[in-house]
Order: C-alpha cells, then sequence, then structure tokens
C-alpha cells in the first residue's frame, strides 16, 4: 500500500505571499498524483492532477506542483496567496497497476492572513 | 460539479444503533468509494465498489459493510454504531476508460456522523 505524508498539518502565510505545500509518498512505481482542496464544510475539490507528461502541472485559482520522481514528492505552490485560498488542501496517490484505489495524506491547513 | 449526493448530511445516534449512509449518482460511473475523515488522518478508505455487486475492502473497514444493487447507489452500514465512528464520511465516484486524460475521484458533499 501506498503511504503520503504532509509533513505539515499547518501553514500559516501572509496574503500575497508565496506559498508551498509539501507531499511526498513511498512508492516507486508509476503513479498518478493528486493535489485537492477542501473548503469549510465542503466536500473535496479537485486542483490539479498529474498523470503523464510535463512534471510541471497548473491548476485552477494559480495553483501549480511539481512531480520529482527521484525524491517521490509533489510539492503545491502558489507565487501569490489570497485571503480565500484559505482551506485545508489533500494530497492524493494512487498507483498504475492499482488505480482505482486513492491515497491521501493527512493534509495540511492553509491560514492566509490579512 | 458531478452530481453525487449523499443522504443524510447529519445524523446522531446511539452506541449500538444501526446506520445506513446512501450515496447517489447521476453519472453512471463505474468506481464508488466510501471515505472518513478524522482530524490528523486525512481520508482514509472504507471501502469501495467496482460494478453492482462487486465490492472490495479500504484500509477501515472493520465494523462497516456496504452494498451497490444499482450503479447509481452506494449503501455504507455501521451494524452497530460506535464512539470511535463518529466522523465525517465522503462518498466518491470515478471512471478509468483505459485513457487516463480524465481520471480523477470526485467527492460528494459529505455526511456528519455522531454515535453518543
Amino acid at each position: 500500500a501506498q503511504s503520503v505524508t504532509q509533513l505539515d498539518s499547518q501553514v500559516p502565510v501572509f496574503e500575497e505571499a508565496p506559498v508551498e505545500l509539501r507531499c511526498n509518498y513511498s512508492s516507486s512505481v508509476s503513479v498518478y498524483l493528486f493535489w485537492y482542496v477542501q473548503y469549510p464544510n465542503q466536500g473535496l475539490q479537485l486542483l490539479l492532477k498529474y498523470l503523464s507528461g510535463s512534471t510541471l502541472v497548473k491548476g485552477i485559482n494559480g495553483f501549480e506542483a511539481e512531480f520529482n520522481k527521484s525524491q517521490t514528492s509533489f510539492h503545491l505552490r502558489k507565487p501569490s496567496v489570497h485571503i480565500s485560498d484559505t482551506a485545508e488542501y489533500f494530497c492524493a496517490v494512487s498507483d498504475r497497476n492499482n488505480f482505482n484505489k486513492f491515497y491521501f495524506g493527512s493534509g495540511t491547513k492553509l491560514n492566509v492572513k490579512p | 460539479d458531478a452530481g453525487i449526493t449523499q443522504s443524510p448530511r447529519h445524523k446522531v445516534t446511539e452506541t449500538g444503533t444501526p446506520v445506513t449512509l446512501r450515496c447517489h449518482q447521476t453519472e453512471n460511473h463505474r468506481y464508488m468509494y466510501w471515505y472518513r475523515q478524522d482530524p490528523g488522518h486525512g481520508l482514509r478508505l472504507i471501502h469501495y465498489s467496482y460494478g453492482v455487486k462487486d465490492t472490495d475492502k479500504g484500509e477501515v473497514s472493520d465494523g462497516y459493510s456496504v452494498s451497490r444493487s444499482k450503479t447509481e447507489d452506494f449503501l455504507l452500514t455501521l451494524e452497530s454504531a460506535t464512539s470511535s465512528q463518529t466522523s465525517v464520511y465522503f462518498c466518491a465516484i470515478s471512471e478509468f476508460s483505459g485513457s487516463p486524460t480524465s481520471y480523477e475521484q470526485y467527492f460528494g458533499p459529505g455526511t456528519r456522523l455522531t454515535v453518543t
């Protein structure tokens, strides 16, 4: 089974500052990678995904992530955050041999301060 | 938005009582999933289904059972609820036609279950 590590449970940041949310996964096999966002009292919404091709993936709301196979990482970045980005962010992985199972990290709460 | 509804959205029940949560989809997706979300644990897979009457266990399946008699409905049952099953439960759906381009999981709005 996969394991997904999101080292930072909470990340405070000021508005308009850059942010990076870290995600590392365990598997050495080929993987699909995802970032989801959850706003308070809502379900999860897909931000972006890496399935194949370019290792730099752009998503909604100005977010991007880079797949690094050698470091088994998929860190999420945004160059300038807004108050509305305050939410919890989840990294998820599925491996290509068992694609119908997703494994989620424990989440990172992003708190954007004015 | 993917057509996924969950019912009920909130439920309070007593220890030892049976509880059934329903997930309904209008997307005709083959795969359906039940997760629970707890602080510090992210989402953990309880059970999933890969077709009508085809289900399999996830990582936290003890105390839960599922059924899928129609493509659109996936039921999660707690046979005898315990306080440790107090959680937010999410249903998700996905489809994989062989081309990964559109592959992802779509989530329902969640059910908040409290077992007293």
